[in-house]
């Protein structure tokens, strides 16, 4: 069964450092989520792409936060410079096109920021 | 903007007894909504889904209900076994513009 891969599974790293995450959605899926989750709460989106096009990236800490999906396939996170406050899991979804559908999760990327 | 209300945070049952989880939501354009177990350490997975134009779905002992007029949706697990320990998600997704909000979760802890 086709999966959601994210990469690395954990991730500690000091504040200030620079930290990098990496989602292949399923194969066929134009629709690609990062999500972020903190212990205890629900997950919150980050930004949403259609493609390689950004359609969604309004509760994305843009100072420090960046994402992109160059060609449409895999996407990387990437946080600059990590805070305390971002420890959290980081998850990659995506789900079929324009079509009122299931998300598919990747496992996550549990980020420690010291 | 969006918003999904989740209750209770936590509930606790005895096995064999019955689980509802409710949820509001505050986009009147939403059209889909799912529920997710999450075990943890685990990734949310997907256990039953609504879409706007059905009223009620089930799925052996699990079922969710829709009321669209209240913006009420609720899931139902009967006859709860241990297994069904784990944080209860409901989202519910906007036919606008695509995007999947999530409630704050539930803590179902089913007591053998």
């Amino acid at each position: 069964e086709a999966e959601v891969a994210q990469s690395p599974r954990y991730k500690i790293t000091e504040k200030s450092q620079a930290v990098a995450f990496w989602c292949d959605p399923i194969s066929g899926h134009a629709t690609l989520y990062w999500y972020r989750q903190i212990l205890g709460q629900g997950p919150e989106l980050l930004v949403q792409f259609q493609d390689e096009s950004v359609v969604d990236d309004s509760q994305l800490p843009k100072d420090r936060f960046s994402a992109e999906r160059l060609k449409g396939v895999d996407s990387t996170l990437k946080i600059q410079p990590a805070e305390l406050g971002d420890s959290a899991m980081y998850l990659c979804a995506s789900s079929l096109p324009k079509t009122v559908g299931e998300l598919f999760f990747g496992e996550g990327s549990r980020l420690t920021v010291l | 903007g969006e918003n999904v209300e989740q209750h209770p945070s936590t509930l606790s049952v005895q096995e064999g007894d019955s689980a509802v989880i409710k949820c509001t939501y505050s986009d009147s354009a939403s059209n889909y909504f799912p529920w997710y177990k999450q075990e943890l350490g685990k990734r949310p997975q997907l256990i039953i889904d609504i879409r706007s134009n059905v009223g009620e779905k089930k799925d052996q002992r699990i079922a969710v209900t829709l009321n669209k007029t209240a913006k009420h949706f609720s899931l139902h697990i009967t006859e709860t076994q241990p297994e069904d320990s784990a944080v209860y998600f409901c989202a519910a997704r906007s036919g606008a513009t695509n995007k999947l909000i999530f409630g704050t979760g539930t803590l179902l802890a089913v007591q053998p």
